[in-house]
């Protein structure tokens, strides 16, 4: 059974520090990775997708990262500012068995980026 | 573009009352998700539909029943509410294998 891990699951860090949230997950047969974030009393918003098939993918200062042989991805943050505060998520692609997809999530990382 | 729309945002209930969950994406998707978000427990699959005409149980599904009314809309339904349904309600759609979910903003249900 497919499990998905955030370490740490809170965070808090001064502005303009280079910051890194971890995502593990147990079985690496996953179609692709999503990095999301989630503010406070909203729904999830993607940052970053990432094909099985991929290393990594960039937007802005976000760079996240995927090794699907040791079960891992990073979401790297440069320059944090106050406005990076949320809780971010990241979720596992797989497959059902009646051929269709289903994301498994990590509990998230709940980030806050003082000023 | 609204992408992924879900109503109501609040919703109070009796236990035992029910009500439905609505959900329209405007993204010709095929797939359509309902989670629910629990402090502490993360995102938990409901129910799931792979394309119009089709609903399947996803890890959580007791409680609860799904209409793919058509390719653009996927309901919850809560036929008799209990305290333990209070949540929030997500609902998501995907493309292809190989493209991003999209989330609506959400229903905030308490249960009394």
């Amino acid at each position: 059974k497919q499990e998905v891990t955030q370490i740490p699951a809170a965070l808090s860090v001064p502005e303009g520090e280079n910051l890194v949230l971890n995502c593990s997950f147990t079985d690496s047969a996953i179609y692709n990775l999503q990095w999301f974030r989630q503010d406070p009393g909203k729904g999830l918003t993607s940052l970053l997708l990432i094909q099985s098939s991929q290393r990594e993918q960039t937007s802005g200062r976000l760079n996240a990262s995927l090794d699907k042989s040791s079960g891992r991805s990073t979401l790297y943050i440069a320059a944090s500012q106050p406005g990076d505060s949320a809780t971010y998520l990241c979720a596992v692609r797989t497959i059902l068995t009646s051929g269709t997809y289903k994301y498994i999530f990590g509990t998230g990382t709940r980030l806050k980026v003082l000023a | 573009n609204a992408g992924v729309t879900q109503t109501p945002k609040f919703q109070v209930l009796k236990t035992g009352q029910s009500m439905t969950l609505q959900c329209a994406q405007d993204m010709n998707h095929n797939s359509m998700y309902w989670y629910r978000q629990d402090p502490g427990m993360g995102l938990r699959l409901i129910y799931y539909s792979a394309s119009e005409g089709t609903t399947d149980k996803g890890e959580v599904p007791n409680g609860y029943n799904v209409s793919r009314l058509n390719k653009r809309e996927f309901s919850l339904r809560l036929e008799s509410a209990a305290p333990s349904q209070t949540s929030v309600y997500f609902c998501a759609s995907t493309g292809g294998r190989n493209t991003e979910a999209f989330f609506g903003q959400g229903t905030r249900l308490t249960v009394v």
